[in-house]
């Protein structure tokens, strides 16, 4: 299947640095990825929508200033934390879409295997 | 707008019990229906998925059938194993979500040798 790989999988940071993820799509092209945050023994909660080329759509309440993402290829979508404060600590997963032939919106997604950020 | 409900864990059984995991889904349209399994220390991987009414999805001995008229997508294995211990969620994608794929909020799942 479809390999999505992230980068680092665990960094740890002192309050008030910025923190880049990387997310990237290795044996296919993503014209959309998505940005999850996982609380601890909790779901996943949609933060954003990257689209390549284009500003990425943020869900209700994620903070565009304060969870920066950039699609700047079909292979590589960027979060960055700026700013990082304790509560930003979390376990970050992106995922991409390889349509199925019925269209996008019926396709699987697959997911990194997630970053873990720690915010001292 | 779209949303998952699933059983509340944790779920703890022994080897060998049957399992079933209850999902039920709110949705506009015909959305897909997704089952994905989050090891300890890994991401998410799809066990399975139904892209329309009717369909079974199947994958390592686990079964989901998409049933409209009760809107469920429950998940079965007659026999689990030690290594099944992970939390599994359920998944729409579509729907008024359009691309989004909309989570449930995941159960634990662990197995007594």
């Amino acid at each position: 299947g479809a390999v999505v790989s992230q980068h680092p999988s665990r960094v740890i940071c002192k309050s008030g640095t910025s923190v880049k993820i990387e997310c990237r799509s290795l044996d296919f092209q993503a014209t959309t990825m998505f940005w999850y945050r996982q609380f601890p023994k909790q779901s996943l909660m949609l933060m954003a929508t990257s689209n390549e080329g284009s500003k990425a759509t943020y869900e209700q309440g994620v903070e565009k200033d304060k969870f920066l993402i950039n699609h700047a290829s079909l292979t590589l979508s960027t979060l960055t934390v700026t700013s990082a404060h304790p509560e930003d600590s979390s376990f970050y997963i992106c995922s991409a879409s390889v349509a199925n032939g019925q269209g996008a919106n019926t396709g699987e997604l697959f997911f990194g295997e997630g970053s873990r950020l720690t915010v001292l | 707008g779209d949303s998952v409900t699933q059983m509340e864990g944790p779920v703890t059984l022994s080897e060998e019990a049957f399992l079933t995991i209850n999902c039920t889904y709110t949705a506009t349209g015909y959305p897909s229906l997704f089952w994905y399994v989050q090891y300890p220390g890994e991401g998410l991987q799809l066990l399975l998925k139904a892209t329309k009414a009717d369909d079974k999805g199947s994958n390592k001995g686990f079964e989901a059938t998409y049933r409209k008229e009760t809107t469920s997508f429950h998940l079965e294995k007659g026999s689990v194993q030690v290594s099944d211990s992970a939390v599994y969620f359920c998944a729409l994608r579509g729907g008024s979500s359009a691309s989004k794929i909309i989570f449930g909020s995941g159960t634990r799942l662990s197995i007594r040798p």
